[in-house]
Order: structure tokens, then sequence, then C-alpha cells
């Protein structure tokens, strides 16, 4: 079956501008988490959702960033007046339940000028 | 907090050679689950394992071995034979279960180079 995806692969961005990121778990998927990898170091946590709701919105760096699940599949991660500091690539993953292994989608590389 | 250390921040072998990648952890949760992940150049992460706080057996899975020790925090990863497919960095990670949160929390990874 398809795995997670995520859409655009690569988004080049000018600082300021306002960014949307989308992914696409694997279909049946009650838990979706996004992640953020800098270069060189491993992917740190930003937010997951259990069905619509985000249960733990803990590693959001601040309030520009921002990400929904309304019908509780597709997310969207959301970012407000980028900074060059944003710049890396968001990884998204789901898993079946809470209880089960994570699986990750191909990335979307930000680079903000 | 916890934490996850891969001190081995790049290894070299030459194909055939076995390694060993080294993992520790520190959390005071009882419960928990580790996991080890590969990140192949083309820079998807791929799942490979996952073990249960207790359960410390070690886990072969063809050229794959896990070595789980609750004594000393450590969840060590072996490639026997390594090949230059296996070239990628490889992360560790930890994920608690104190019911509050499900998210990984990611050693810094190893890269792992197999030369020809």
């Amino acid at each position: 079956g398809a795995g997670v995806s995520q859409t655009p692969s690569n988004k080049v961005t000018e600082k300021g501008k306002y960014v949307e990121l989308r992914c696409d778990p694997i279909s049946g998927h009650t838990a979706l988490y996004w992640y953020r990898q800098s270069l060189g170091q491993g992917p740190e946590f930003l937010i997951y959702f259990q069905g619509t709701g985000a249960a733990d919105d803990s590693g959001l760096p601040n309030d520009r960033f921002f990400a929904v699940r309304p019908e509780g599949s597709v997310s969207t991660l959301k970012i407000q007046r980028t900074e060059r500091g944003d710049s890396a690539v968001y990884l998204c993953a789901s898993s079946l339940t809470l209880d089960d292994e994570q699986f990750f989608g191909p990335g979307t590389r930000l680079t903000v000028l | 907090a916890q934490k996850v250390t891969q001190a081995q921040t790049e290894i070299s072998v030459v194909e055939k050679e076995d390694v060993t990648l080294d993992c520790v952890y520190e959390t005071r949760d009882t419960t928990y689950y580790l996991f080890w992940y590969k990140q192949p150049p083309s820079g998807e992460l791929v799942f490979l394992i996952r073990r249960n706080s207790f359960d410390e057996q070690n886990e072969i899975s063809g050229r794959y071995s896990w070595n789980f020790q609750k004594s000393t925090s450590s969840f060590n990863f072996t490639i026997t034979a390594s090949q230059v497919v296996d070239s990628a960095v490889y992360f560790c990670a930890f994920q608690g279960d104190g019911g509050a949160t499900n998210k990984l929390i990611f050693g810094t990874g190893t890269l792992l180079a197999v030369q020809p």
C-alpha cells in the first residue's frame, strides 16, 4: 500500500512569507506526527494528532507554527512570517494507533532565503 | 528528562566487516520503547525495529541484530557482513509510555560508510 506522502518535496520561500506543508498519512492510521530535522541532527518533535485533535503540541517552537488535521486524515503544517532559521526538512509520520510504530514520509525540504 | 546519545558520529568500514552502532538512553520511565531507523541518502527514514522495555531478548533479523541491556541503558545495533547498501545515517530513538505523549526522541545519528 501507499506510504506517507508529503507535498511539496521542496519549498523555497523568502523571509517573512507564509508557507503550508501537507502530509497524507497511510490510509487508516489514526495518529499523525510532525518532526523537523536540521542538517546533521536527528528529527525533533513538533506536534502530534490523534484523530482531529492535537494531542501534544509542545514541540512547536513558537506561535508562528500551527498545524491542523480537520478530518482526521490529511494534515497541514502552517508557518507564518518565515525566518531563515526555519530552514529544515519537515517530516511527517503516521501510526495505526498510538501504540504502533511510526512510519515516516520523505519530508519537505524548506529553504527560507 | 529523557535523552538518547549516539556517541559515534561517523563510522567507516570495509565491505564484509561487522559493525556495531551504539545507543545509550536516559529515562526514569519504567515502560518505554526503543527504536532504530535508517536514513539512506534519499532522506526517507526507514523503520528497522521497536523493542519494549520489558523484553530484553536479543533480536536477529538477517544480517541485523540488536542487543538491549537495561542494566547499562543501551540498545546497540550490529550489522554483520556489512554491504555498501548499508551506508546511511542510523538513528536510535526513545518513546516513553507515560501517557502524556507518543513523541519519539531521537539521537543525533551515526553516519555509517561502507567502502567496497
